[in-house]
């Protein structure tokens, strides 16, 4: 079974400064998706980044870029100068490839990893 | 706004009573799952429906049972409540299954069991 590990309950930034957020996961599938869901203080999940397993190139939004190891199995966040609208919960979450008609595509989420940026 | 859309946003109920929760994809979206989100049990999968057919049951109660109709939107029935079903309820839509379109979640409906 896959699990999601985010070790940082509670991290805080200064505005327009940079911070990282932690991800490990565990599973034997070589062919697989990671992501990055925000949850503001209104609680809807919004997607922040993707990245699929077989790209060794990092993916990047704006703002927010990735460090993907896969032999470490770890996906960590990067946000670069830090917004107040950036406060919130932040899931990562792994998904297994699923070949159609088969597999379903759930996602399997860490515990979060609350963001505080500090005026 | 994700496309997405839920009903109702806020449900306060007693126990022992029964509930419907409906989730209306983004448009085209074939594949919509069910997620649950409380405090002791975090983010969780429930269950997953594909153009109509059940695909995948993650960690849903007996007590809970879905559906998802000809014109795609998805229903998740709820009953005998108890007071541990509080949570907050979400669904997401995808394309389908097999590839790795992104899942885009609904705004979520609270559900308080008194």
């Amino acid at each position: 079974a896959q699990t999601v590990t985010q070790s940082q309950p509670e991290m805080s930034v200064q505005e327009a400064e940079t911070v990282t957020l932690s991800c490990t996961y565990d599973t034997s599938e070589s062919n697989y998706y990671l992501f990055w869901y925000k949850q503001p203080p209104s609680r809807q999940m919004i997607l922040v980044i993707r990245q699929e397993a077989y790209k060794q190139q990092n993916a990047t939004e704006n703002r927010f870029s990735v460090n993907f190891q896969k032999a470490a199995k770890s996906f960590s966040l990067k946000i670069s100068d830090s917004q107040l609208g950036d406060t919130a919960m932040y899931f990562c979450a792994f998904m297994k490839h699923g070949r159609y008609g088969g597999a379903t595509n759930k996602l399997i989420f860490g515990t979060g990893t609350l963001l505080a940026v500090q005026p | 706004d994700s496309g997405v859309t839920q009903t109702p946003k806020h449900l306060i109920t007693a126990t022992g009573q029964r509930v419907t929760l409906r989730c209306s994809p983004r448009s085209g979206d074939l594949s919509v799952y069910w997620y649950q989100q409380s405090l002791d049990q975090g983010l969780q999968f429930l269950i997953h429906y594909y153009n109509g057919e059940e695909r995948a049951k993650g960690n849903i109660l007996e007590r809970f049972s879905a559906q998802q109709f000809p014109d795609l939107h998805s229903e998740l029935n709820l009953s005998s409540l108890e007071l541990g079903d509080s949570a907050l309820y979400f669904c997401a839509s995808s394309v389908a299954p097999g590839s790795m379109y992104e899942q885009y979640f609904g705004p979520g409906t609270r559900l308080t069991v008194t």
